[in-house]
Parts: C-alpha cells; sequence; structure tokens
C-alpha cells in the first residue's frame, strides 16, 4: 500500500528544544517538500529535495534544518532559533510521470505545538 | 517571483446552487493544481491541469485553465454538503520542475 507517512500525529515541544518530524514515502518519489500551514492560511514552503544528498531552501527555511540520506525519507528538524513554530506541517513528494506533471501527494500531517 | 490569489476566500452557498472559485496567478505557469482540505485533515489532489484550455470533471466539480489569462476556475454544480471543504489551488513555478506556489485557500461551506 504506497502513501507517505508522517509522525507523530502531534507533537509538543518546549521552548528552548529542538524537534525532528519523520516523514517517509514508499511511492518511489525522487523529490520530497516541507510545508507549514498557519490557521486560516495557505501552505508555505520550507524546504524541499529533488534527489537524495541534496536540498534546496524554500521560502520560509529559516530555524529549520532538513537530510535527505535515503530517497524514502525527508526529516524536518525544528530548531529553538524558529521563533512561531507552532503549526500544522505537511510533507509532500512528487514523480515524474508520464505526463510529466510532477503531481504532490501529501502525508497526513503534524501538528506542532510549543508549550 | 509567482504570486497565487483565490477568489472568493470565505464562500457560503445552499444546496443545489452554483458558484466559481477563481485562481489568478502573476507570472508564466504551465502546471495548475486543485486541492480539497477538509478540517484538520491533509490534502487530498483534485485535478491537474496541464495545458492551456484544459478542462476536466470529477462529479460536480470541474475545473479549467487559461494560461494566456493566467486563470484557472473551479466550478461547482448543485453544490451539496459534502463538499464542504477548503479548495486550494497551486501553480507551478515557472522554469523549476518541483517548485508550487499555493493560494491561500477557500473555505468553502454549503448549507441545507
Amino acid at each position: 500500500d504506497g502513501g507517505i507517512t508522517q509522525s507523530p500525529k502531534y507533537l509538543f515541544r518546549k521552548e528552548g528544544q529542538n524537534v525532528t518530524l519523520s516523514c517517509e514515502q514508499n511511492l518511489n518519489h525522487d523529490a520530497m517538500y516541507w510545508y507549514r500551514q498557519d490557521p486560516g492560511q495557505g501552505l508555505r514552503l520550507i524546504y524541499y529535495s529533488q534527489i537524495v544528498n541534496d536540498f534546496q531552501k524554500g521560502d520560509i527555511a529559516e530555524g529549520y534544518s532538513v537530510s535527505r540520506e535515503k530517497k524514502e525519507s525527508f526529516p524536518l528538524t525544528v530548531t529553538s532559533a524558529q521563533k512561531n513554530p507552532t503549526a500544522f506541517y505537511l510533507c509532500a513528494s512528487s514523480g515524474q510521470t508520464s505526463e510529466g506533471d510532477n503531481e504532490q501527494f501529501f502525508g497526513p500531517g503534524t501538528r506542532l505545538t510549543v508549550l | 517571483e509567482l504570486k497565487v490569489e483565490q477568489n472568493p476566500l470565505f464562500l457560503s452557498m445552499q444546496e443545489g446552487k452554483n458558484y466559481t472559485i477563481y485562481c489568478n496567478y502573476s507570472t508564466t505557469s504551465d502546471r495548475l493544481y486543485w486541492y480539497r482540505q477538509d478540517p484538520g485533515k491533509s490534502l487530498e489532489s483534485l485535478f491537474v491541469l496541464l495545458s492551456n484550455g484544459a478542462v476536466k470533471q470529477e462529479g460536480r466539480l470541474m475545473a479549467s485553465l487559461d494560461t494566456k489569462a493566467r486563470l484557472s476556475t473551479l466550478h461547482i454544480t448543485a453544490a451539496v454538503h459534502d463538499l464542504s471543504a477548503t479548495y486550494f489551488c497551486a501553480a507551478r513555478n515557472g522554469g523549476s520542475n518541483y517548485k508550487l506556489t499555493f493560494g491561500k485557500g477557500t473555505l468553502l461551506t454549503v448549507n441545507p
């Protein structure tokens, strides 16, 4: 059963802590992405990776870090430098299709709350 | 820089009525995507529009793309309560195969 999994579903962080959000996909997609969603807002791109061992900053990368050591995995670390991390975090992946559409498929999300 | 604007941001409809959500984007883009999000849930892909004049339909939803006008529309026909959700459009950045820019979303509420 192919798909994208994210864990945990809910995460609570104390001030000054780093936390890592997991994202795994078994769709054999080359590209993976992390987005942040705030209430009533659209999605904003944090980081993306087009291939293993390579990643680029998105529009709001400050206070976040990522790694892409395996094709299937793209973990996101929210560091203490991120001053307002409370949000809904969505991971996505995309692959080349015969139509070349690079459609992005999304995981179920992680809701992060700072205590 | 690619910007995507949706309107309206809030839409309250009665069941059985028709309405259209508009998605404008600021620079050239050759791919337009529509997603649905239920409260507290992730995004579900609805349509991928690949070329000028593309039209796709699924049930009571129909999406179209006019790349010359930089406009995509999502038309709702004879709305039902189950269509209540937030709908997002996203445009693919020109020159990049991967990055999408999302609109802020349209919160649709269908009332009995």
